[in-house]
């Protein structure tokens, strides 16, 4: 079985400040790692994702994450923010045998101060 | 990268009435598509798993005589919700898989409200 933690359901952060939005998984096999942002009344669009090799992904808009198996987390980061950044974003985990769809998390909203 | 269409983005039926929602995948084949659920200020629940030619498999307490899924073709899905009630208003998401879990798309999502 697989699941996702995602801590804070709500992040304030200036412009230009530096975004950090938490996420934790559990998985009984490798696991495969999503990052997805959503803006009101649409779909997902995916931000990055990590499936092997490098730890470090960068993914659209500036946002990067690291996979640190040992943590079990895969946060989501980005230097600087931007008003066009706020947002609901979701983690998510795939990867389960048998099971192909993803498990996401409860997302966090991230609102961008002037 | 893949573009996944759901149509209609938004529906508004009343109590009692069947909706379909339709989930294409436009430039590739998918052999998978997977229907999510979503209420307000939540996450992403998923429904079902559909798989092209055979029968759709239900998450445990989805009905699925409530949210039939139809996978007739690679390139499309369909879920209708029969019997709608108001607390089926939901924002419901489809995404499409061409095989490997790596390369799953989603679509807009389709906003359906029960009056």
């Amino acid at each position: 079985a697989q699941s996702v933690t995602q801590l804070g359901s709500h992040v304030s952060v200036s412009e230009g400040a530096l975004v950090l939005l938490r996420c934790n998984y559990s998985s009984s096999v490798p696991p495969y790692l999503f990052w997805y942002v959503q803006y009101p009344n649409q779909g997902l669009q995916l931000l990055l994702k990590y499936t092997t090799g490098a730890t470090l992904v960068k993914g659209i808009n500036g946002f990067e994450a690291e996979f640190k198996k040992s943590e079990t987390s895969f946060h989501l980061t980005k230097p600087s923010a931007h008003m066009s950044d706020a947002a609901e974003y979701f983690c998510a985990v795939g990867g389960d045998t048998g099971r192909r769809a993803l498990t996401f998390g409860s997302g966090t909203r991230l609102q961008v101060q002037p | 990268g893949a573009v996944v269409s759901q149509h209609p983005s938004w529906v508004i039926c009343k109590s009692g009435t069947s909706v379909k929602i339709e989930c294409r995948s436009l430039d590739f084949q998918a052999t998978t598509m997977f229907w999510y659920r979503q209420f307000p200020k939540q996450s992403l629940m998923l429904m079902a798993t559909s798989n092209e030619g055979s029968k759709a498999t239900y998450e445990q307490g989805v009905e699925k005589d409530k949210f039939l899924i139809n996978h007739a073709s690679l390139t499309l899905s369909t879920l209708t919700v029969t019997s709608a009630h108001p607390e089926d208003s939901s924002f419901y998401i489809c995404s499409a898989s061409q095989g490997a879990l790596t390369e799953a798309f989603f679509g807009q999502g389709t906003r359906l409200t029960v009056v």
